[in-house]
């Protein structure tokens, strides 16, 4: 079982919808929670950290943490063509760095 | 402006020769990372360093070496042991986080390495 499991994708949604990104985690310990986008040929951009169970809104961006559950979402509003790109999750366990999935592609259609 | 750089943006290799990639921070983190990226697949930790002077080997490490001289520099030198170096290399750092954790990581822009 990996660490961090996303699923690839891609996941595709007409503009103006909501997109729903999904993260399970393995390690029950873990403490710090992290979303990132990265455009293709582009560099990872950090979008949206939580450490607590609940959600947290930023503009258009909700993320949302079940610790019990082991998943951490994030939700897109008002999905816009410059949100396709892959979105990765990372986990920090208290071990050593970021544990990261390998991420989901999202594609907006206009 | 506060930030990560990397350089160069692209660099070609010859089989059998070392080179090092630069990372520089002006964001007053105490830890610093390697991540390599080759298409279609996530990152991959090579090395990282919490402190200066100390650095710790990733999942990745052989084939690379790296020192922490300063707090602000963290060097990645690919060396020619490295059997498939050709990939996209992301420097990182971290802030500090909840009880000593780890906080929010940034990366550099990137450099994308090419073995010719």
């Amino acid at each position: 079982q990996k660490e961090v499991e996303q699923n690839s994708g891609p996941l595709s949604v007409p503009e103006g919808a909501i997109a729903s990104l999904n993260c399970t985690y393995s390690d029950r310990g873990s403490q710090s929670f992290f979303w990132y986008r990265q455009y293709s040929g582009k560099s990872p951009e950090l979008i949206m950290s939580i450490y607590s169970n609940g959600d947290k809104e930023d503009g258009r961006f909700t993320a949302q943490l079940n610790k019990a559950s082991q998943y951490v979402s994030l939700l897109i509003r008002d999905s816009q063509p410059s949100d396709s790109a892959t979105y990765l999750c990372a986990v920090y366990t208290g071990r050593r760095a970021l544990t990261f999935g390998s991420g989901t592609r999202l594609q907006v259609q206009p | 402006d506060g930030g990560i750089t990397q350089s160069p943006k692209y660099l070609f290799r010859k089989e059998g020769q070392n080179v090092t990639l630069s990372c520089e921070q002006n964001l007053n983190h105490d830890a610093m990372y390697w991540y390599r990226q080759d298409p279609g697949q996530g990152l991959r930790l090579i090395y990282y360093s919490q402190i200066v002077n100390d650095f710790q080997k990733g999942d990745i490490a052989e084939g690379y070496s790296v020192s922490r001289e300063k707090k602000e520099s963290f060097p990645l030198t690919v060396t020619s042991a490295q059997k498939n170096p050709t990939a996209f290399y992301l420097c990182a750092s971290s802030t500090r986080g909840l009880a000593g954790g780890q906080g929010e990581q940034f990366f550099g822009p990137g450099t994308r390495l090419t073995v010719l």
